[in-house]
């Protein structure tokens, strides 16, 4: 199984940058494309899709989150963090089955 | 529009079988596949497996042993079931869509909240 690894939390200050990690024991990348996801999951509810293949911005999703990285090495960057934010972010490979998540990164605020 | 949601009961006896079904709207099980993911109390996400669209099945290894995926496309249902319950299984279940070709959940379920106690 792919281990995907990200820091359990993460405190920054309103109207700075976060940066969340999420490094994979296994390269994710097939044909050109990096099968990485990242969700944001808030107190009660369940799961939102932010970003896709790495990179791409789901539909609805403010431009101030952003993806990047390839292989093995992830990133999601919230810039500027805004209040509404605090939540736990999760990355997702679904190179190969079983799909696996991390294991979660808190964003709290200062 | 899309949906799914989840249901069954809030409450099972260790040792019991605990049966869930995901109903769906908006699109066709023929068509998408669908996933359950659950997440205990506080704790992180856990992939357990997955319906594909053709009716093929996958399972976490580690739960594979208790677990059962199925389907009725003709009432848009996904069901789960596993058995040997413990108190570890205590949480929330979410069934889950995954949007083809680029393998990621577009549309999740509000989540059923199962707990494992006498």
């Amino acid at each position: 199984d792919i281990v995907l690894t990200q820091s359990p939390a993460l405190a920054v200050s309103l109207g700075q940058r976060a940066t969340i990690s999420c490094k994979t024991n296994q390269n994710v990348d097939y044909y050109g494309n990096s099968y990485m996801h990242w969700y944001q999951q808030k107190p009660g509810q369940q799961p939102k899709l932010l970003i896709y293949l790495a990179s791409n911005l789901a539909s609805g999703i403010p431009a101030r989150f952003s993806g990047r990285g390839s292989g093995t090495d992830f990133t999601l960057t919230i810039d500027p963090v805004e209040a509404d934010d605090t939540a736990t972010y999760y990355c997702q490979q679904s190179r190969n089955l079983p799909w696996t998540f991390g294991g979660g990164t808190k964003l709290e605020l200062k | 529009q899309v949906q799914l949601k989840e249901s069954g009961p809030g409450l099972v006896q260790p040792s019991q079988t605990l049966s869930l079904t995901c109903t769906v709207s908006g699109f066709s099980l023929m068509d998408y596949s669908v996933h359950w993911v659950r997440q205990p109390p506080g704790k992180g996400l856990e992939w357990m497996g997955r319906m594909k669209y053709d009716g093929d099945t996958y399972y976490n290894s580690a739960l594979k042993s208790r677990l059962s995926i199925s389907r009725d496309t003709s009432k848009s249902q996904v069901f789960l079931k596993m058995n040997s319950l413990q108190t570890e299984d205590t949480a929330i279940y979410y069934c889950t869509r995954e949007l083809r070709r680029v393998h990621y959940f577009d549309y999740w379920g509000q989540g059923v909240m199962v707990t494992v106690s006498s």
